[in-house]
């Protein structure tokens, strides 16, 4: 089952605007990862967040967690035709025997358009 | 370093077949996962292995197994081919040392298509 839900499933924008991705999960986790997948290839990790931290910046990338409602945002800033991919969010669970997989939920097709 | 390297890159099989898919992880990373990929599911969690023993096991029925090597490279194997089977195998290496589940590295996949 899928514990991470992202939203919008599809984002379409112009080169230069900024782009913005919802995730949201169900249970308690011990971090939270954002990964793209150019279209049908493996995954590329961005960026890492750990429960007890609220913001996380990586070059145009800033990472946002709410955990009181159980929610992450990606940000990409200035974005560029080359970030034209799926974006997955992933949680890391906070149960015994859990922890050494990630739940990745469906995506967010993102589009830069030049 | 050399990335996560799978072979082979693209199957093709019919339905009762079975098949043996390989993961060579990244050098040091002693932690292998794989993930079932399809449009309607998204990815899946398949199982992870640790030094050799597996740790973790997805939803997935007794004919997908797998095994790891004293090496750390990974296979997984698919007995009795179904068409809903038809999906994107990724293997995935970590360099886990306790904790969290940490970053993973994600090999290209293989495509695997069921007739």
């Amino acid at each position: 089952s899928q514990q991470g839900e992202e939203d919008p499933q599809a984002l379409s924008i112009q080169e230069g605007e900024n782009a913005t991705m919802n995730c949201s999960y169900k249970t308690s986790i011990n971090n939270l990862q954002w990964y793209r997948q150019n279209s049908g290839r493996g995954l590329v990790h961005l960026i890492l967040i750990r429960s007890n931290e609220r913001e996380k910046h990586s070059g145009r990338l800033r990472v946002t967690l709410d955990t009181s409602k159980k929610s992450s945002s990606l940000l990409i800033t200035a974005s560029r035709a080359a970030d034209t991919a799926s974006y997955f969010c992933a949680t890391a669970a906070n149960s015994g025997g859990s922890n050494y997989k990630l739940t990745f939920g469906k995506g967010t097709l993102l589009t830069v358009n030049p | 370093k050399a990335g996560v390297t799978q072979t082979p890159r693209y199957l093709i099989k019919t339905r009762g077949q079975q098949v043996t898919l390989s993961c060579s992880p990244i050098s040091g990373h002693r932690s292998v996962s794989w993930y079932q990929q399809t449009p309607g599911q998204g990815l899946q969690f398949l199982f992870e292995y640790f030094s050799e023993t597996q740790r973790n096991k997805g939803n997935f029925p007794g004919r997908f197994s797998g095994r790891q090597f004293s090496n750390s490279r990974s296979e997984m194997n698919v007995s009795t081919l179904e068409l809903g089977d038809s999906a994107l195998y990724l293997c995935a290496s970590s360099a886990w040392t306790g904790g969290d589940a940490n970053e993973q590295f994600f090999g290209p996949g293989t495509r695997l298509t069921v007739l």
